[in-house]
C-alpha cells in the first residue's frame, strides 16, 4: 500500500460543476495535509492546506479532512476550463521523521 | 510569491559530462528538497537537507550529489550524466518549523544525448 494514494483519473467535469478530488494516507499519526496544483510543464503551487478535521474554505477551494477515515478531499465549485490541472496531495508523516509524501496527483479536465 | 530560482532552465548536454544544477531561496528556508519528474509522472524525492551541512538521499535512486554549504543554495551534481538521466528537475524549500509547505522553483529540464 503506497503511503499517499490518488486516482489518477482523468477527471472530467463541465464548466461550472463541482469537482471532488480525494487522497487516503496510510499513517494514521500524519498531521498535516496540502493540496497542490501543477498545470502542465509547469511547477507544483501550494493552493490549500489543512491540520485540523473538518472543513477549510479558501474562495472557490474546500479542504476535507476526516482523520479517522485517513481521508482528505478536495472540492472546487464552479469550475472553470482555467483548473483544468493535475492536483498532488501530500501528507507529512510522522513515521520517518515528519517527512512530506506527495501522491501521483489527479488530472482535472474541466470541459467549457 | 516564494522566491526560489534555479538554472539553468534548460540543459542539452552529452553523455560523460559533469553537470551542476542551481537552486537558491532567498526566504531562509532551513528544509530543501530535490525531486525529478518525468512528463505527466509524479514527484520522486532524490535528497533533501534539514539546513546547513546536512543531506540525506530521498526515496529514489540517485546518483547524483548534493551539498548545503549555505542556506540559500542547495546545488546537485551529476558527475557523469547519462540518457537516464534525461528528466526534470524541481527543487524546493519550506520553512519546516510549523509545517511543511514546500514552495517550488521552476525546475530545470535536462536532456542527456
Amino acid at each position: 500500500q503506497k503511503e499517499v494514494e490518488q486516482n489518477s483519473g482523468p477527471l472530467s467535469v463541465p464548466e461550472g460543476a463541482i469537482a471532488s478530488l480525494n487522497c487516503t494516507y496510510s499513517d494514521r499519526g500524519s498531521q498535516s495535509f496540502f493540496w497542490y496544483r501543477q498545470y502542465s510543464g509547469k511547477s507544483p503551487e501550494l493552493i490549500m492546506f489543512i491540520y485540523s478535521n473538518g472543513d477549510k474554505e479558501d474562495g472557490r477551494f474546500t479542504a476535507q479532512l476526516n482523520k479517522a477515515s485517513q481521508y482528505v478531499s478536495l472540492l472546487i465549485r464552479d469550475s472553470q476550463p482555467s483548473d483544468s490541472a493535475t492536483y498532488l496531495c501530500a501528507v507529512t508523516l510522522v513515521k520517518g521523521g515528519f517527512k512530506t509524501i506527495f501522491g501521483a496527483g489527479t488530472r482535472l479536465f474541466v470541459k467549457a | 510569491e516564494a522566491d526560489i530560482y534555479q538554472t539553468p532552465r534548460y540543459l542539452v548536454i552529452g553523455t560523460g559530462k559533469k553537470i551542476t544544477l542551481e537552486c537558491s531561496q532567498t526566504m531562509g528556508h532551513d528544509k530543501m528538497y530535490w525531486y525529478q519528474q518525468d512528463p505527466g509522472m509524479e514527484l520522486h524525492l532524490i535528497h533533501y537537507s534539514y539546513g546547513v551541512n546536512s543531506t540525506e538521499k530521498g526515496d529514489l535512486s540517485s546518483e547524483s550529489t548534493v551539498s548545503r554549504i549555505r542556506t540559500e543554495h542547495f546545488p546537485l551534481t551529476l558527475e557523469s550524466a547519462r540518457p537516464s538521466h534525461t528528466s526534470q528537475y524541481l527543487c524546493a524549500s519550506s520553512e519546516g518549523t510549523r509545517s511543511d509547505e514546500q514552495f517550488f522553483g521552476p525546475g530545470t529540464r535536462l536532456t542527456v544525448l
